[in-house]
């Protein structure tokens, strides 16, 4: 069964501090994806990265950079000096194709304080 | 990326009765449709697969007689929520994609919420 746990319910910071989200997810398929949401109050899903299982190269993305490590089963995501606009519901997911389903873990609240 | 619209955006109903709500591909047809559900505060969970064409495959524990799922073309699929309670209220969102697309990915619409008086 496919699984995605993300241990910390709700992260509070103070502007241009860093912070790492955790993403810890269980599979049994050789081949995956995994992914990060962004959402904010209104609701919307923002797409933000995708990685296929076998890329584990770590990525960056101006002040975001994703670290997947497959010997821990790990995809987690930092944000460097983060802005009160970071405030929001993240959340990291799991599909066995690019195209299939989401398994998404409970979603990770930021908040950051100017 | 493709567009993927919602309506309505938001709907308060009295219980007792049914809504519909619409996710439509805009710039691209989709033969795959997932509809998730979120409670407040919670995750989302997949609700139903809909394949334009065919019956919408449900997941373990959701009701079909309740949430009637409809993909009719290959740019709309529609949720009905019939006799809506207020346990029912929650926000609904979709997804869309299909293999001819460019861009080989799914994308979400931008949600509808649901309260149930």
């Amino acid at each position: 069964a496919q699984k995605v746990t993300q241990a910390q319910t709700e992260i509070s910071v103070v502007e241009k501090e860093d912070v790492t989200l955790d993403c810890v997810y269980e599979t049994r398929d050789t081949t995956y994806y995994l992914f990060w949401y962004k959402q904010p109050p209104s609701g919307e899903l923002v797409f933000l990265i995708r990685r296929n299982s076998f890329d584990e190269q770590n990525e960056i993305s101006g002040r975001y950079s994703w670290n997947f490590q497959k010997s821990t089963s790990s995809f987690n995501f930092t944000i460097t000096a983060s802005q009160v606009v970071d405030s929001a519901v993240y959340f990291c997911a799991l599909s066995r194709y690019n195209t299939d389903k989401l398994i998404f873990g409970t979603g990770t609240r930021l908040q950051v304080f100017p | 990326g493709a567009v993927v619209s919602q309506h309505p955006s938001r709907v308060i109903c009295k219980s007792g009765t049914s809504v519909k709500i619409e996710c439509r591909s805009l710039d691209f047809q989709a033969t795959t449709m997932f509809w998730y559900r979120q409670f407040p505060k919670k995750s989302l969970m997949l609700m139903a697969t809909s394949n334009e064409g065919s019956k919408a495959t449900y997941e373990q524990g959701v009701e079909k007689d309740k949430f009637l799922i409809n993909h009719a073309s290959l740019t709309l699929s529609t949720l009905t929520v019939t006799s809506a309670h207020p346990e029912d209220s929650s926000f609904y969102i979709c997804s869309a994609w299909t293999p001819d697309s460019f861009y080989n990915e799914q994308f979400f619409g931008p949600g509808t919420r649901l309260t149930v008086l």
